[in-house]
């Protein structure tokens, strides 16, 4: 089946050590988002690409940054995660169009030790 | 700039009750997308429902409606026969013409068995 596939599912990193999560999908999908999610709260974009034009929400830290080496993959690299990092971080794609809204990863919980 | 209220933060209801999850959304925009997404403990956020507004008629998923109003800018889901597995936090969202979505603060529903 056709999906957008997040790893690792849970990810744990130290105060101030980089880290790197993953992005797939096997749905051909031109736009691809990254999220952050803190508890029971709706989602917070970071960054977009539309193909390969990346757009960076004005209020997303600098200590985060992505990058689409191709149509398929996406990786969003936290540098120096600080404890207010931890959430769970979403990977979404769409076609572009507006009929289909979003297909989602399962995400990946990140924690900061 | 588009956006989108949910001013329920926490709604329950009875199983194979009918529970009604309010939205409302404020746009300049003529044709656009809304859309339902529900997203259990732990788990993938999915798309539940879809209505253009364009399209007179109410969106209709099996057990899951909505009551579009377009002049009054509401956009409620109707869960019929409710189940365990509905357990959720719902969150509507507005698709707009950036290829993004606005999304509300989301209803966590509560399933009674």
């Amino acid at each position: 089946d056709a999906m957008v596939i997040q790893n690792p599912r849970y990810q744990v990193t130290q105060f101030g050590k980089p880290v790197t999560l993953s992005c797939s999908q096997t749905l051909n999908h031109n736009v691809m988002y990254w999220y952050q999610q803190k508890s029971s709260q709706a989602p917070k974009l970071l960054f977009h690409y539309y193909d390969k034009d990346f757009n960076n929400e004005a209020d997303t830290p600098d200590n985060f940054q992505s990058r689409r080496p191709n149509t398929s993959f996406c990786f969003l690299d936290i540098r120096s995660p600080g404890l207010g990092d931890a959430a769970m971080y979403l990977c979404a794609t769409s076609e572009g169009g507006r009929s289909y809204g979003y297909t989602f990863g399962s995400g990946t919980r990140l924690t900061v030790v | 700039a588009q956006t989108v209220t949910q001013s329920q933060p926490e709604m329950s209801v009875q199983e194979a009750e009918t529970v009604t999850l309010s939205c409302t959304y404020d746009t300049s925009e003529s044709d656009y997308y809304l859309f339902w997404y529900k997203q259990p403990p732990s788990r993938q956020m999915i798309l539940v429902i879809r209505q253009e507004a364009y399209k007179q008629q109410n969106a209709t998923e099996n057990r899951f409606s909505v009551n579009f109003q377009k002049a009054a800018k509401s956009f409620s889901l109707k869960i019929s026969d409710s189940q365990l597995g509905d357990a959720a936090m719902y969150f509507c969202a507005y698709y707009d013409s950036n290829y993004q979505l606005i999304w509300g603060a989301g209803t966590k529903l509560i399933i009674k068995p």
